[in-house]
């Protein structure tokens, strides 16, 4: 079967780094991807990694590695706004998003 | 380009009754995505459409779904006697069908069955 695991729930302070892995089992991979969720609000789109490596975007870092099946995603100086769910998914060989359930995050002051 | 709207954004209704959801994609997007997500979960995928045609649907999507893209615009998604388990936000996603294929969601449609 295919199946994503991530930590369900994390917490952080304020102005810290914070690390989200995701580990992966899927039928097949066109890349991996992060979004980040508010409570009550859509996912938005947050990294894309289809080689191995780290994808650097501000603030927010993706790493992939294909080998191992893994995939962190990195939060450096974090906000209060940062609170969130987020979501690892693969794109497996049928071109399907498999979805993890998310981890939340809690920033606290 | 005002992004991926869905209407209503709440709709609460009794058990049996039929209940009807609309989604207005990012207006170049070709592919039409509808996902079921409860709470603590990720997104469960239902369906698909690349533009007018219904390309996959889950196997886990009983016959009471139904959904349409009759112009390869808008969608709609049809839920049919509704039972307390159809209780979930009900999301959309368009993108543009390319390599990359990112996933634009709209807010959602909360769906409470009574």
């Amino acid at each position: 079967g295919q199946n994503i695991d991530q930590p369900t729930e994390m917490t952080a302070t304020e102005g810290a780094i914070v690390q989200i892995n995701c580990t992966y089992q899927t039928s097949g991979f066109n890349g991996l991807f992060w979004y980040q969720q508010h409570a009550g609000e859509a996912p938005t789109f947050l990294s894309y990694n289809v080689l191995d490596g780290l994808e650097e975007k501000g603030r927010f870092s993706s790493f992939l590695s294909r080998s191992k099946g893994y995939s962190y995603l990195l939060l450096k100086e974090l906000q209060m706004k940062d609170s969130a769910s987020y979501l690892c998914a693969v794109l497996d060989s049928n071109y399907q998003l498999i979805w993890g359930a998310g981890t939340k995050l809690i920033i606290k002051p | 380009d005002t992004g991926v709207s869905q209407d209503p954004r709440h709709k609460i209704t009794k058990r049996g009754q039929n209940v009807t959801f609309r989604c207005d994609p990012i207006s170049e997007h070709n592919r039409l995505y509808w996902y079921r997500q409860t709470l603590g979960q990720g997104p469960e995928f239902l369906t698909y459409f690349q533009n007018e045609a219904q390309l996959e649907k889950s196997r886990l999507l009983s016959d009471r779904f139904s959904a349409e893209r009759p112009k390869g615009s808008f969608s709609t998604l049809e839920i049919q006697r509704t039972e307390q388990g159809d209780s979930a936000m009900y999301l959309c996603a368009s993108s543009l069908g390319q390599d990359v294929n990112i996933q634009y969601f709209g807010a959602g449609t909360r769906l409470s069955v009574l």
